[in-house]
């Protein structure tokens, strides 16, 4: 069955850095998503993907968060100058267009943590 | 503000009962969705419901959406030791809003 896969499942970084996830969505999914989940919290949403460009984003997803389809199969979220608040389980999903769209699927996240 | 909530918090029973888990809103969504989550992993999708009173059933589980879209319930029957877990319930509102407003969850812990 297809599925949403993340990598790294879990990093380690220091305050102030750089961080990369990646993401292969389902590969006729058109609509991409980050959340993320910090522990013992409900989970979050970031920022929707549609069509190559942000559709929808919450107030979570400042100027430190971007997001890039780089090829036709990776989604990616880039964290610039990580806090120790960035610190959470970040989850990529994608969904199908139209009314099957309503069903989203989950990665099995990345869990970041930063030091 | 949107909320979901959902109820109880936490549960726990013996092998074999059964259980009703119920998550609640004041805004009318256009779909809701149930996943299950284990401790360091994503969310998995059980089911979809989108037409209210809706009732969908997976094995020993059964997902009703309430007649007027606001709520959902998830009925278990005769829990097993394998149904433990945190359930989570996730609505999306009507429009072109994509994005999924996610309740806290209800651990269930189902004991043999």
């Amino acid at each position: 069955e297809p599925e949403v896969t993340q990598t790294p499942s879990h990093q380690v970084t220091q305050m102030g850095q750089e961080v990369i996830l990646r993401c292969v969505p389902i590969s006729n999914h058109l609509y991409f998503y980050w959340y993320r989940q910090i522990l013992g919290q409900k989970v979050e949403f970031l920022v929707s993907f549609y069509n190559n460009e942000i559709s929808e984003k919450s107030e979570i997803f400042d100027d430190q968060f971007s997001v890039e389809r780089p090829d036709g199969s990776n989604f990616t979220l880039k964290i610039r100058s990580t806090k120790l608040e960035d610190s959470a389980m970040y989850f990529c999903a994608s969904s199908p267009q139209g009314t099957s769209g309503n069903t989203i699927y989950f990665g099995e996240g990345s869990w970041l943590t930063v030091v | 503000t949107q909320l979901l909530e959902q109820s109880p918090q936490f549960l726990s029973i013996q092998e074999g009962e059964n259980l009703t888990v119920y998550c609640n809103s004041s805004s009318v969504f256009s779909s809701l969705q149930w996943y299950r989550q284990e401790p360091g992993e994503g969310p998995v999708l059980l089911v979809t419901v989108v037409t209210g009173g809706e009732v969908k059933k997976l094995k020993r589980l059964t997902f009703q959406f309430g007649d007027a879209r606001k709520d959902s319930s998830l009925h278990i029957t005769a829990a097993q030791p394998g149904d433990t877990g945190l359930y989570l319930c996730a609505g999306r509102y009507a429009g072109n809003n994509r994005k999924l407003i996610w309740g806290l969850g209800t651990s269930l812990a189902v004991n043999p």
